[in-house]
Order: structure tokens, then C-alpha cells, then sequence
């Protein structure tokens, strides 16, 4: 599974929209980009995930590259409650084990 | 309802003994994994079962044995526990068969060892 790079941290205004990047250069045809978020020490949540074109859903906007070396998870009115550290993963799916790096960790101020 | 859940939240133990994390879904997952997530905050994945089967087992120590009754529940016991063992363990389960599933955690056991 390729590996990601991702900004250790980063701040955003509530209200704000937060923009949190991920590379992931080496992302092979076949891998998803999958993005997940803990919330202090509680279990990962899934947030969004995409192969090539973009994505959105209650949570959050997945904009994918068109070369697919990197994506920007993107949080669109963030809120207190989505202070929390932001994973980026690249995977193949079905019995692939989700290989996890340190992540972003967002701080949404007031 | 509670998607995956393990138990117990936390536990603290003396060096030398031996205990068990469970953890069940109600989400009709085939595959189930047990993940460590240390004081640096990585997490790294331990075991995946698929159906009762194992089909990932990382470089982890023999103490730490996964055992899978039925698809719905994966049990972490772990013998003669070390301080190195403090950590937080995670559950997930995920459903096989199509590329792009997501996983699904538990809420963590926080695991102290003195």
C-alpha cells in the first residue's frame, strides 16, 4: 500500500472552511484514497473515500488530482467538533491491511 | 445501536497476567481486525480475521493470541503482559467482497499495565 504525507498540524477559524492536503505519489491504479478522523482517543471514524473523481457527502468534499498524487480532504463550515487528527490512507480495498501515518491534527477555534 | 463494541474501556493489570479484550459487531462484517494505537499515536494493525480465518498476523508476540468464535466476534487475549503492552487497542470490522468499504471501530481499550 503507498504511503502519505500529510501536514502534521493545522488551525481554522469556526465557520471557516478547513482544507486539509494529502500526497500520496505513489498511489497505485487499483488504491482508494480513504480519509478517517479521531476525536481524542476515541476509535477512528470513516470519513469519505474516492478513486478518481471527486467526492461529497454529509461530512465532507473529497477533491481528488487528476494525476492522483494527491488529494484535499475539505470540511466546508467546520465546527468546534471537528477538532481532531485527520488520516489520509491510500488502499486496495477488500482484505488490505489500512496502513496508518500520524495524520493532521486540526484545531477549529472559536 | 452500537455498531462494533469492546469491552472492557479500560483495564489495569499487573505485569505477568493474562487477559482478555472482546470485541462483537452487529454489522454482518466478514473480516475483523485488532489494531494497537501506542503513546505516539501510531496505529498499527495486529490481526485480521476474514470469516473465522486469519489472514493477516503482523509482527506481533505470541503472547497475543486472536480467536474468532463466530464472524460477529474477535477476542484479544493476551498472555504474561508487559509494561510495553500499555496501549490503546481498537476493534474494526469491514466487509469484504467489494474494493471500496470503509471500517468501522470500536471505541477503544485502554489497556494499562503496572
Amino acid at each position: 500500500d503507498a504511503k502519505t504525507t500529510q501536514p502534521p498540524s493545522m488551525d481554522c477559524a469556526e465557520g471557516r472552511a478547513a482544507n486539509l492536503p494529502c500526497n500520496h505519489s505513489t498511489i497505485s491504479g487499483n488504491e482508494y484514497v480513504y480519509w478517517y478522523r479521531q476525536i481524542h482517543s476515541q476509535g477512528p471514524q470513516y470519513i469519505i473515500h474516492g478513486l478518481k473523481n471527486n467526492e461529497t457527502n454529509e461530512m465532507a468534499s473529497l477533491i481528488i488530482t487528476e494525476d492522483r498524487k494527491s488529494s484535499t480532504l475539505i470540511l466546508p463550515h467546520a465546527t468546534l467538533r471537528d477538532t481532531a487528527v485527520y488520516y489520509c490512507i491510500v488502499n486496495a480495498g477488500n482484505n488490505r491491511k489500512l496502513i496508518w501515518g500520524l495524520g493532521t491534527s486540526l484545531a477549529v477555534n472559536p | 445501536d452500537t455498531a462494533v463494541s469492546q469491552t472492557p474501556k479500560y483495564l489495569v493489570t499487573q505485569m505477568g497476567n493474562d487477559k482478555s479484550i472482546k470485541c462483537e459487531q452487529n454489522l454482518g462484517h466478514d473480516t475483523m481486525y485488532w489494531y494497537k494505537q501506542d503513546s505516539k499515536k501510531f496505529l498499527k494493525i495486529m490481526f485480521s480475521y476474514n470469516n473465522k480465518e486469519l489472514i493477516i498476523n503482523e509482527t506481533v508476540p505470541n503472547r497475543f493470541s486472536p480467536k474468532s468464535p463466530d464472524k460477529a466476534h474477535l477476542n484479544l487475549h493476551i498472555n504474561s503482559l508487559e509494561l510495553g503492552d500499555s496501549a490503546v487497542y481498537f476493534c474494526a470490522s469491514r466487509p469484504v467482497g467489494r474494493m471500496n468499504t470503509e471500517a468501522f471501530f470500536g471505541q477503544g481499550t485502554r489497556l494499562t499495565v503496572v
